[in-house]
């Protein structure tokens, strides 16, 4: 199957920092990337669309000038926390669709101190 | 707009018991279906999809499910659950076209015992 990587798995920041996440499709190309964002014992909430060559496309109620997503080539998504504060603590997980089926990367646990 | 709904939310079985897990979703399209499954710790897998066809789908670990249309329903089932089988299960929806997101209901945690 297709495999999808996210790096890195864990991170810790201080408050005010920056974080950059990275997805990436190992062995195929992906015009069209998911970023997801869970909380502890909760489901899987859509935080954006990501897609090779134009802007994200946000989900009501998240800050696009917070999280920044560039798809900068078919094979890489970066989600960007700017200005991170404990509220952001979350896992983030990325995910690639190709032919109609997605594949998940292993997700990002972000602490923010 | 899309809604998926898990009526249960956490479910307890001993080994060798049936299991349901319910999920229905609203839209009026064609959808495509998922069941993800994550374990303690661990990322999203896939345990089965639907997409068109028999709408009876097997899928990983002795799991299947059943699309009915006119319920707009993919309930999950396993005959005999294992305690491997502890973990948070999603049902998932997805328009049938390309370039689309998942829509997660809000998961059911399963917890078997020995």
């Amino acid at each position: 199957g297709a495999v999808v990587s996210q790096h890195p798995s864990r991170v810790i920041c201080k408050s005010g920092t920056s974080v950059k996440i990275e997805c990436r499709s190992l062995d195929f190309q992906a015009t069209t990337m998911f970023w997801y964002r869970q909380f502890p014992k909760q489901s899987l909430m859509l935080m954006a669309t990501s897609n090779e060559g134009s802007k994200a496309t946000y989900e009501q109620g998240v800050e696009k000038d917070k999280f920044l997503i560039n798809h900068a080539s078919l094979t890489l998504s970066t989600l960007t926390v700017t200005s991170a504060h404990p509220e952001d603590s979350s896992f983030y997980i990325c995910s690639a669709n190709r032919g109609g089926e997605q594949f998940f990367g292993p997700g990002t646990r972000l602490t923010v101190l | 707009a899309q809604s998926v709904s898990q009526h249960n939310h956490h479910v307890i079985l001993s080994e060798a018991a049936s299991l349901e897990l319910g999920c229905n979703y609203s839209y009026g399209g064609t959808v495509n279906l998922f069941w993800y499954v994550q374990y303690p710790g661990q990322h999203l897998q896939l345990l089965l999809k639907y997409f068109s066809g028999d709408p009876l789908v097997k899928g990983i670990k002795g799991f299947e499910a059943e699309f009915i249309k006119s319920k707009f329903s993919f309930n999950l089932r396993k005959p005999s659950v294992q305690w491997s089988d502890t973990a948070e299960y999603f049902c998932a929806v997805t328009l049938n076209q390309a370039g689309t997101a998942l829509i997660f209901g809000k998961g059911t945690t399963l917890s078997v015992s020995s």
